[in-house]
């Protein structure tokens, strides 16, 4: 596709439920990150891929949270005994290279109940 | 610690006025800098950049202003539309990580 794509766009758990939220980045993108964005706030980094490494992974907020990208397309992030505060949405985004700018897609809106 | 700040939480303009976003960010080391424009129920959109070595990059409507000693961004949209009532983040980078601002709502009146 011409755009990053996330699937599902809504995903509603239960608390203690693991969830798998899928990216697909543009084609022939290098870098692929994740942000979660809470209501009202801005995007925060969760974690970086550059192909299939996962350079940086500092802004994941716990252990339950692990991402992918094994063939260094696309990407899962996972989030295991999802808690009600991991409700947000949760953005991924490729860009070519590290340094230039990112392509977002649409965005996966989780809510934990 | 927001290392990106976005002052005003809303704004309105007029159509045909300028709209003037602002930013501030205190890391002196990010080196590239955004602006995403965001519409309900969607991912943002990149609409500009600038690199830490200009002072000045416009494109169509939208010009960046970067401000380097006073740490300072601003978006400049020239005549403002209606449809450019969206929130807008700013974005700064420094090695793998992007920092979001926590974004500005424009209104445009028409």
């Amino acid at each position: 596709g011409a755009g990053v794509s996330q699937s599902p766009r809504y995903k509603v758990a239960k608390r203690g439920q693991d969830v798998a939220l899928r990216c697909d980045p543009i084609s022939g993108h290098v870098s692929l990150f994740w942000y979660q964005q809470a209501l009202g706030q801005g995007p925060e980094f969760l974690t970086y891929f550059q192909n299939e490494a996962q350079l940086d992974k500092s802004g994941l907020p716990s252990d339950r949270f692990f991402a992918e990208r094994p063939e260094g397309s696309v990407s899962t992030l996972k989030i295991q005994r999802t808690q009600q505060e991991d409700s947000a949405v949760y953005l991924c985004a490729s860009s070519f290279r590290r340094d230039t700018e990112a392509f977002f897609g649409q965005g996966t809106r989780l809510t934990v109940v | 610690d927001q290392q990106v700040k976005q002052n005003s939480p809303s704004l309105s303009v007029q159509e045909g006025r300028i709209s003037i976003l602002n930013c501030d960010y205190t890391n002196s080391m990010f080196d590239y800098f955004l602006w995403y424009k965001k519409y309900p129920a969607e991912g943002p959109t990149f609409l500009i950049s600038i690199s830490s070595i200009k002072d000045k990059n416009e494109d169509g409507r939208f010009t960046v202003f970067l401000n380097k000693s006073a740490k300072h961004l601003s978006l400049h949209i020239v005549p403002s539309q209606p449809g450019d009532s969206a929130v807008y983040f700013c974005a700064a980078s420094v090695g793998n990580q992007f920092y979001f601002g926590t974004g500005t709502s424009l209104t445009v009146i028409p």
